[in-house]
């Protein structure tokens, strides 16, 4: 079985540059979710869809970033412009519809910027 | 909204003793508490979750036991070996999954 997976890997860019990170969820799971890990601020969620429509954006920090998805198989966090405190790594998640369903979690894009 | 607190945030044991990480969240409606593992560098990977109908879970040597009056729920390692070394998170959940800060354990041979 596929998992979740993400792209690139890793990104090293200067400040100021558009950063987009991608994330193909699990196929047949309903719910995305876009978190960040930081060492001073653990797991936070950005942002989480269900069929494709964001449901809570109140955890992404500033207008300078946005996220979509324009089908069941595909998202994006986009940066703009980036700024070193935007340094972290970005995880993607995945879970059926519903409540109570585990979360599945892509291998991450670690974002570095100069 | 939901606030999950965890504790340790360190834990060292010796190989072959028992850890428990202990978890509080704030928001009554949340009804499902998973838990993941995560090694450096890797993603985060579900071990063992528990919903809001049940008490206790037992996976081998991992349990996990919930006690919904007081909104706290606890992970239990028994015979911990060297591969249990990982940061450990508790999450809870209403409408997404909010998490916990981590436990870094530490188990040496």
């Amino acid at each position: 079985d596929a998992g979740v997976i993400q792209s690139p890997r890793h990104e090293v860019t200067e400040m100021g540059q558009e950063v987009t990170l991608r994330c193909k969820p699990i196929s047949g799971h309903n719910s995305l979710f876009w978190y960040r890990q930081t060492m001073m601020r653990g797991l936070e969620l950005l942002i989480y869809f269900n069929n494709n429509v964001p449901i809570d954006d109140s955890g992404m920090p500033e207008d300078r970033f946005s996220a979509k998805m324009p089908n069941a198989s595909f998202s994006t966090l986009k940066i703009q412009p980036s700024e070193p405190r935007d340094s972290a790594v970005y995880f993607c998640a995945s879970s059926p519809t519903g409540s109570n369903q585990p979360q599945h979690f892509g291998d991450g894009t670690r974002l570095s910027i100069l | 909204g939901e606030n999950v607190e965890q504790h340790p945030s360190t834990l060292s044991v010796q190989e072959g003793d028992s850890a428990v990480i202990k978890c509080t969240y704030s928001d009554s409606a949340s009804n499902y508490f998973p838990w993941y593992k995560q090694e450096l560098g890797k993603r985060p990977q579900l071990i063992i979750d528990i919903r809001s109908n049940v008490g206790e879970k037992k996976d081998q040597r991992i349990a996990v036991t919930l006690n919904k009056t007081a909104k706290h729920f606890s992970l239990h390692i028994t015979e911990t070996q060297p591969e249990d070394s990982a940061v450990y998170f508790c999450a809870a959940l209403r409408t997404a999954l909010i998490f916990g800060k981590g436990t870094t354990l530490s188990v040496s041979s």
